[in-house]
């Protein structure tokens, strides 16, 4: 069965610094596909960035860069250089034979 | 640019009741899809169309059904709501079933009472 783990419940960071939020997962498939979304306190669900699994870089969309460890089943999303409007829920979801997300991750950048 | 849209963004029912979440979208996107977020559970998967006509369930379809008679329309009904169902739905739309990047309407936020 699939599986996402988000083992982070809370993550706090000043503004600037990066931030590493953490994504395991597992699948039998050997084609899938993982994404990570935002949710602000707002609630909607903003798409932020995709990897494939046969991808041999890592993802890239502006300051968010996937880092993707295919042998540890690792899908980590970096923020570079935090901003306040970072502050949101974020989400791991991988697409295989299903669809499924992670628990979250609530990322609180301060001042 | 309407991309998902939801409605109603809020509804109060009381046990039993039924009703229909609708979802639209107008970007000609052929998967579609309907989640439930609860706290601490993430969102879980309840019944996704791959195209007009074809419907399947997801992760937790029980109280719920679903029909995609064209492609921009793919409402949600319960048919006998319960408090259990008390949630947040979000609707996704997606273009690319390879890659299947979700776009989201804006969620229903539901209470059964």
């Amino acid at each position: 069965a699939q599986k996402i783990t988000q083992t982070q419940p809370g993550m706090f960071v000043q503004e600037k610094e990066a931030v590493t939020l953490d994504c395991t997962y597992d699948t039998s498939d050997q084609s899938y596909g993982l994404f990570w979304y935002k949710q602000p306190s707002s609630g909607e669900m903003i798409f932020l960035i995709y990897q494939g699994s046969y991808d041999e870089q890592n993802a890239t969309e502006g300051r968010y860069s996937l880092n993707f460890q295919k042998a540890r089943k690792s899908a980590n999303l970096v923020i570079s250089a935090s901003q306040l409007g970072d502050s949101a829920m974020y989400f791991c979801a991988m697409v295989g034979t299903a669809l499924i997300f992670g628990k979250g991750t609530t990322l609180s950048v301060s001042s | 640019n309407a991309g998902v849209t939801q409605t109603p963004k809020f509804q109060v029912l009381k046990t039993g009741q039924s009703m229909t979440l609708q979802c639209a979208q107008d970007m000609n996107h052929e998967y579609m899809s309907w989640y439930r977020q609860d706290p601490g559970m993430g969102l879980r998967l309840i019944h996704y169309s791959v195209g007009a006509g074809i419907t399947d369930q997801g992760e937790v379809p029980n109280g719920y059904n679903v029909s995609r008679s064209t492609t921009e329309d793919f409402p949600l009904r319960l048919l006998s709501a319960a408090p259990s169902q008390t949630s947040v739905y979000f609707c996704a739309s997606s273009a690319d079933l390879s890659k299947n990047i979700q776009y989201f309407g804006a969620g229903t936020r539901l209470s059964v009472l």
